[in-house]
Order: C-alpha cells, then structure tokens, then sequence
C-alpha cells in the first residue's frame, strides 16, 4: 500500500558510470518531482512533472535526465556521475490545486541515497 | 538566503515540554506547510495553512502565520521523544504559484526522555 516508492533505496557506484533511480505513486496525483537532499539536509527541487509535462527544471546539469512514461512514475537518469552527485534523491506526488494554481501538501517517497566512489 | 529559514537550527529539550520552530520567508505567499523527517526517511507533511489564515491546530501541533512580518511558527506541546525528527517549513510563493513549493534548510529536534 505504499504511496510513493522509490527503487533502488541504496545506489553505489563508481564515478563515470549512468544510473536511474525510479519512482511510482498510486495516489492518483497528476504532478510529481525530484528533490536532492545534501549532507546538510537542505531540499532542493530538481524537476517537476505535471501529468507527463515537464513543468520545473531547475539548474541541473543536463546529465540528469528525467522521464514519465505515464502519471504515475517519473524515473530519474544520471549520466557520466561524478563525486558531488552523491545526496539523497527524493521522489515526491501531489495534487494540483484549483485551475493549477497552489499546492497541496506533497508526498514523498522513502529516498535514494546515492553515494558516488 | 533562502526563502523559508527555520530557527533554531537545533533544539534539544525534555520530553514533556513544548517545543517552538520558527520559519521567515521572504516573498508573497499562497500558503505555507510544515513538514516532519525522521531520519533516513521521506518528509512528512504536518499541516498546512493558507495566507488568509493566522492559526491552525492539529493535534499537539500549532502552527501560527504573520504574514506581515514574514513568518510563521510550529509548538509541539507536551513533545515525546518520538518526535524527535528534522522539520522544514516549505513556501508555495504567490510568483510561482502553482509551480513549486521551496523548503528551509529545517530545524533539528531531539526530544530527550
């Protein structure tokens, strides 16, 4: 009954090599993103969907890239990684709110921790 | 700085006793939220409260917002060492409206039995 999972919860790797970490929700949300957490545990959003459209890309190298086949996943590919890639991925869902204007509360999923070698 | 700061940074007390986050946000706000991380966990979201509302409650939790000055605040009453966590204020600003929440780099609460 999981809302939002994520897969892998642990990722080790070593720096050069492409991954993806994959998210899906069941909660019937139409807007889903990623979030990187640092070693100081500041949240920073990367992307964001909105039923399959990409709404939010901030500043992030274009290795990251990220993809929805449908509503319910948004998979996250990193390629050629490097050292300061290593953080916590977070996976997170939520409703739009009237005419796509405020949010909801978000759900987030238990977290990727990637740790590049 | 970031839009949304919590202070304290950290917060250590008894449990028993009530515990008071505060967070500052810079711009015009649709609604504000408070979230909870335990550790090696998701965030979980606590409350949320809209611009046009001053208080809220939700069990031991209050949180309060003065959009004049900025800022709100988050009482855990009567705080248990389960609530021991890491908790952020995250911002739906009126510029961005519907596009993206931003966190504060949150406060970090250990509840000591």
């Amino acid at each position: 009954d999981t809302a939002v999972s994520q897969t892998p919860k642990y990722l080790v790797t070593q720096m050069g090599n492409d991954k993806s970490i994959k998210c899906e929700q069941n909660l019937g949300h139409d807007t889903m993103y990623w979030y990187k957490q640092d070693s100081k545990k500041f949240l920073k959003i990367m992307f964001s969907y909105n039923n399959k459209e990409l709404i939010i890309n901030e500043t992030v190298p274009n290795r990251f890239s990220p993809k929805s086949p449908d509503k319910a996943h948004l998979n996250l590919h990193i390629n050629s990684l490097e050292l300061g890639d290593s953080a916590v991925y977070f996976c997170a869902s939520s409703r739009r709110g009237p005419g796509g204007g405020t949010y909801n509360e978000q759900f987030f999923g238990p977290g990727t921790r990637l740790t590049v070698l | 700085s970031q839009q949304g700061e919590e202070d304290p940074q950290a917060l250590s007390i008894q449990e028993g006793e009530n515990a008071t986050m505060n967070c500052s946000y810079k711009t015009s706000i649709n609604n504000l939220q408070w979230y909870r991380q335990n550790s090696g966990r998701g965030l979980v979201h606590l409350i949320l409260i809209r611009s046009n509302e001053r208080e809220k409650h939700s069990g031991r939790l209050r949180v309060t917002l003065d959009t004049s000055k900025k800022s709100s605040s988050l009482l855990i009453t009567a705080s248990r060492a389960a609530d021991t966590a890491s908790y952020f204020c995250a911002t739906d600003a009126r510029e961005t409206s519907g596009s993206r929440l931003t966190f504060g780099e949150g406060t970090q609460l250990t509840v000591n039995p």
